[in-house]
């Protein structure tokens, strides 16, 4: 089955500064990409996701890029505030009738 | 309206008792989703209801028993569980079985004494 692994476990950033974090998978049937952001005490958000027929997407202070060929995607979030400290999910499936494997999280932490 | 609702948003339960926990959601989506957090996990999932038919199972132990009312409303039923089974529970739903995107709602963290 799929298998999608997430680095780095932790990292702090000043405020101000990006953040990246990157997610690898094994399944190359997987086609759709989303990331989600968990805080304390409260269910995941979904705040952007890519589908395998784009190489990246833009929402304000967040990007997703994905690399079919390599099998990775990546989160990168620019001038960070920190209400962007949370645990961050990344996560794949392969179809719509799949179910999501998850990354492992990230836990982000914006310092002032 | 376009939220999951879950409750109660905290569950203490004893391996003796029966307790139900509840999800709502009036977006008009037709799969709802049971997932079960333990603390720095990822999600996992555990039921998927599709049009009000469960249509995964994966492999829960039958202490867990879920059930579909209708379109906008489903349950977790809770009987006879170890403390092992503490966990915030989620739920989830999206549109129908052609949609990706799916939407949690806020969890109900579940202690079992």
């Amino acid at each position: 089955g799929e298998n999608v692994e997430q680095h780095p476990s932790t990292l702090s950033v000043q405020e101000g500064d990006s953040a990246v974090i990157k997610c690898t998978y094994s399944d190359s049937a997987s086609n759709y990409f989303p990331w989600y952001k968990q805080e304390l005490g409260k269910g995941p958000q979904l705040i952007i996701d890519i589908r395998s027929n784009v190489g990246e997407k833009k929402d304000q202070r967040i990007a997703v890029t994905l690399n079919k060929t390599a099998k990775h995607f990546s989160l990168h979030i620019t001038e960070t505030q920190p209400e962007d400290s949370a645990v961050y999910f990344c996560a794949a499936s392969k179809s719509t009738a799949s179910k999501l494997t998850f990354g492992t999280g990230t836990r982000l932490q914006v310092t002032l | 309206d376009t939220e999951v609702t879950q409750t109660p948003k905290h569950l203490v339960m004893g391996m003796t008792n029966k307790k139900s926990l509840k999800c709502e959601q009036h977006m008009g989506h037709r799969a709802m989703y049971w997932y079960k957090q333990k603390a720095k996990k990822p999600p996992e999932l555990m039921f998927v209801y599709s049009y009000e038919k469960l249509s995964i199972n994966e492999s829960v132990p039958s202490r867990f028993s879920p059930e579909c009312p209708n379109s906008s409303l489903l349950n977790l039923h809770l009987h006879a569980l170890q403390p092992e089974d503490s966990a915030l529970y989620l739920c989830a739903s999206k549109p129908g079985a052609s949609y990706n995107e799916q939407f949690f709602g806020p969890g109900t963290r579940l202690t079992v004494l």
